[in-house]
């Protein structure tokens, strides 16, 4: 059984489309990072959240935990094809235990 | 700062074998995690260690074993390989404490032939 769980698993849009990446779980985590992959390289960090209710940008991405501290989202506007890859979610807890997600793949379509 | 280095990169085994895999993480970062990448499993939590111990382990069978040094730097090992091994392995370094981050390394393809 996964303890987080992302949404969609898949996603193909077209370039300069918006999209959402939905991360939960029942678990409350001390903190919950968002990772890009690409295929063959390790997970790259994007951002983490800590505090519940933060909203943190980068650039187009906008991500934001949960006030429970139980889940996330991550929002890209205006997506582009280097935004394609495999972004995951992570769920830290005490002890440098860390759960990820299941995983969305995205593909950017020129 | 460098990131995390593994090595190899990559490796061609055959069935029964054993591999080695190496891991050096961040300078400073004490804890290493292992993890197994597969299409259709995702990423798998394998171990962590902190300070040459062995904190936290995964599901995995026993014959997926690992060690840390003194300078933290991590080997895993798996012997008497199955086809169903091969996977891309991720290595993973954090600090210790709390809001830690995990950084990976760039993994290492295993195939097992």
């Amino acid at each position: 059984t996964q303890l987080l769980e992302q949404s969609p698993q898949f996603l193909s849009i077209q370039e300069g489309e918006n999209l959402t990446v939905y991360c939960n779980s029942s678990s409350v985590f001390s903190s919950l990072q968002w990772y890009r992959q690409e295929p063959g390289e390790g997970p790259v960090l994007l951002v983490t959240v800590v505090t519940g209710g933060e909203v943190k940008k980068l650039k187009r991405l906008t991500f934001q935990f949960g006030d429970a501290r139980k889940d996330s989202s991550l929002h890209i506007t205006a997506a582009q094809p280097g935004d394609t890859g495999l972004y995951l979610c992570a769920g830290a807890r005490v002890g440098n235990q860390f759960y990820f997600g299941t995983g969305t793949s995205l593909t950017v379509i020129p | 700062k460098a990131g995390v280095t593994q090595t190899p990169r990559y490796l061609i085994k055959t069935r029964g074998q054993q591999v080695t895999l190496s891991c050096s993480p961040i300078s400073g970062h004490r804890s290493v995690s292992w993890y197994q990448q597969t299409p259709g499993q995702g990423l798998q939590f394998l171990f962590e260690y902190f300070s040459e111990t062995q904190r936290n382990k995964g599901n995995f069978p026993g014959r997926f074993s690992g060690r840390q040094f003194s300078n933290s730097r991590s080997e895993m090992n798996v012997s008497t390989l199955e086809l169903g091994d091969s996977a891309l392995y991720l290595c993973a370094s954090s600090l210790v404490g709390p809001n830690t981050e995990a950084f990976f390394g760039q993994g290492t393809r295993l195939t097992v032939v």
